[in-house]
């Protein structure tokens, strides 16, 4: 149980395009989601909160207007980074949580390779 | 603020041995801890999580940790480890109520040699 689905695993794509990323949790409706950004060898660093039909809480220094976060349904969210940059380059995670006092659960990861 | 500290960047440990690794943290009320493990490229799985309740927690993969409030610890174990184990390990604490944010640690890296 508590399975989060996270498409595509792997894109690469021309400066300048957007690019979306969805997470799904597969068997359990999420209450909240999380966006993580992992840069090589390091921790995960919390890019947003979002709960569904709300919109996102961003944490400081993340721009709200490239990374933009939809939580349309209890199983779906989704992360778009618009306009990317090879600077955007990076392991992107996304994690869903079923409700207070439960774990998140995180998907496995989409590398992003901005060209 | 919270904030936990994982003191190894590096470990490594032959096919067969017990291992721990170290995680302290800081939180002004009651901690909800949780180890998660990463394969490289690859998302995060939980192993255990504590809130309340005994102090030993049991997990998956024959993992173990400790809770230890006077040392603010939550010190992850394995009587003995196989070559699979080997993979970058996160300590995390959050609030068991509300919507707070997780914090990692910043990880530790297990080796196992045959």
């Amino acid at each position: 149980g508590a399975v989060v689905s996270q498409h595509p695993s792997w894109v690469i794509c021309k400066s300048g395009t957007s690019v979306k990323i969805e997470c799904r949790s597969l068997d359990f409706q999420a209450t909240t989601m999380f966006w993580y950004r992992q840069f090589p060898k390091q921790s995960l660093m919390l890019m947003a909160t979002s709960n569904e039909g709300s919109k996102a809480t961003y944490e400081q220094g993340v721009e709200k207007d490239k990374f933009l976060i939809n939580h349309a349904s209890l199983t779906l969210s989704t992360l778009t980074v618009t306009s990317a940059h090879p600077e955007d380059s990076s392991f992107y995670i996304c994690s869903a949580r079923q409700g207070m006092g439960q774990p998140q659960h995180f998907g496995d990861g989409t590398r992003l390779s901005i060209l | 603020a919270q904030s936990v500290t994982q003191p190894d960047i590096h470990i490594t440990v032959s096919e067969g041995a017990s291992l721990e690794l170290r995680c302290n943290y800081s939180y002004g009320a009651t901690p909800y801890l949780f180890w998660y493990v990463q394969s490289p490229g690859q998302g995060l799985q939980l192993l255990l999580k504590y809130f309340s309740g005994d102090t030993l927690v049991q997990g998956i993969k024959g993992f173990e940790a400790e809770f230890k409030r006077s040392q603010s610890s939550f010190n992850l174990r394995k009587p003995s480890v196989h070559w699979s184990d080997a993979a970058e390990y996160f300590c995390a604490v959050g609030a068991y109520f509300g919507n707070e944010k997780l914090t990692f640690g910043t990880g530790t890296r297990l080796t196992i040699i045959p």
